[in-house]
Formats: C-alpha cells, sequence, structure tokens
C-alpha cells in the first residue's frame, strides 16, 4: 500500500514568490493534517482536516497561507508571497480519524522549502 | 491545552547499552501517548502508542514506552542500542477530550556509537 505522498520533496525560491506544495493522502484516510517543522524541532500543526472540511486552521497564517482539500482526498499548500522565515519542512500526515484508538497519523517525507 | 515536553536535546548511549528518552506531559484528561522516529530528510514514522490497559507498551524495532501517570511520563526505552536506532525521537500527546489534535515534543536526538 503507497504511503503519504508528498512533491515536491525540495523547493528553492526568492522571498516574494508564491509556492505550493502537494499531498496524497493514504486511500481511505479521511482526516489530513499540514504540519511545519523547523530544524531540529517538533512539527507544529497548520491545519487539520476531516474529507473536505478544515476543523483546525487556527495556527495557519492566512494572510500568506492557504490550504485547500477540495474532493476530500488530495490537498494542496499555498505561501504567497513567502518569506525567509518560511523556509522550513512541510510535511503531510493522514490517519483514519476519530475514535479510541485513531490518533497515529502516518507522515510523507516531507516538503522542504528554502527561500532566499 | 496539552503539552509535551522532551527534556534532553540529545542522548549519547554505546551500542549494547539500554536506553532511555523522556518525555512528559500536560493534559487535561486522559492522555493518549505517541512515539515517533524520524531519520534524515524522512517523515516521521510511528513507534508505539498508549492508549488504554498495560502501562508498558511494545512497539517497533525493539521499543517500549512505559506510562506512568503520577509523574505524567512516557518514557521511551529500549534494552540493548543499535547504531541504526540513531534518529530523532518524537513524543506527542493527545487529548481524547479536546479534538484530534496532536501535540509534539521538541525531539531528541538520540546518537549510538559502536
Amino acid at each position: 500500500e503507497a504511503g503519504v505522498v508528498q512533491s515536491p520533496r525540495y523547493k528553492i525560491i526568492e522571498k516574494k514568490q508564491p509556492v505550493a506544495f502537494w499531498c496524497n493522502p493514504i486511500s481511505g484516510h479521511n482526516t489530513l493534517y499540514w504540519y511545519l517543522q523547523n530544524l531540529g524541532q517538533g512539527p507544529e500543526l497548520l491545519i487539520r482536516y476531516e474529507n473536505e472540511e478544515a476543523v483546525d486552521d487556527s495556527q495557519l497564517p492566512k494572510d500568506r497561507f492557504s490550504a485547500e482539500r477540495l474532493k476530500g482526498v488530495d490537498s494542496t499548500l499555498k505561501i504567497q508571497p513567502a518569506e525567509l522565515g518560511d523556509s522550513a519542512v512541510y510535511l503531510c500526515a493522514s490517519s483514519l480519524g476519530q475514535g479510541a484508538n485513531t490518533g497515529e497519523l502516518f507522515f510523507g517525507e516531507g516538503s522542504r522549502l528554502t527561500v532566499l | 491545552a496539552q503539552s509535551v515536553a522532551q527534556p534532553e536535546d540529545q542522548v549519547n548511549v554505546a551500542e549494547g547499552n539500554p536506553l532511555t528518552v523522556k518525555c512528559t506531559y500536560s493534559v487535561s484528561g486522559n492522555p493518549y501517548l505517541f512515539w515517533y522516529v524520524q531519520y534524515p530528510n524522512r517523515g516521521l514514522q510511528f513507534l508505539l502508542k498508549y492508549i488504554t490497559g498495560d502501562n508498558l507498551v511494545k512497539g517497533s524495532y525493539g521499543f517500549e514506552a512505559e506510562f506512568n501517570k503520577s509523574q505524567t511520563s512516557f518514557h521511551l526505552k529500549k534494552p540493548s542500542a543499535l547504531v541504526s536506532d540513531s534518529a530523532l525521537y518524537f513524543c506527542a500527546v493527545r487529548d481524547p477530550n479536546a479534538g484530534n489534535m496532536l501535540t509534539f515534543g521538541g525531539g531528541t536526538r538520540l546518537m549510538v556509537k559502536p
């Protein structure tokens, strides 16, 4: 079974340019997450989707960041315009949803963004 | 609000020796606790979880963790470390009464030397 797929793996852009990341979760996983991971730190949640609905986006900087999951499967995360401080790894994860035994997230390999 | 603390930035251990990576948590209710491992330039991989039941849980690659409610801890352990265990380890907590949000600690780098 394929895992969570993210692209691109690496992206280098100049500041003020736009950038987009794509995520394909594990088939059947209705919950999708975007996390931000700075170097040497733990992941921080940006946004969580239950199917196509964004149920937790309180940590998403909405002035420059946007995300969508139109059909409840794939998702894109966009930054426009990018700033130097956005350099980080953007992790996508998916899970089967809520319930007593959930909480196990499956992560993609991440998209490493460098803003020059 | 839920939180996780990993007090050690790095743990060094010799191959063959036992290892412990520490984690303490804070939640309002009964916690769901997790350990993840991250190898260089890779995503996080699930190791083990505690939901309920036995306080000692066993996971992948010979790792185990002990839930201690009185000390609000969930330390990761392995009886005999391997060089290949060298990686970044993250503890995470979810408060089932606060939605499906998983909060991660800052991570501990484990270095196993031959």
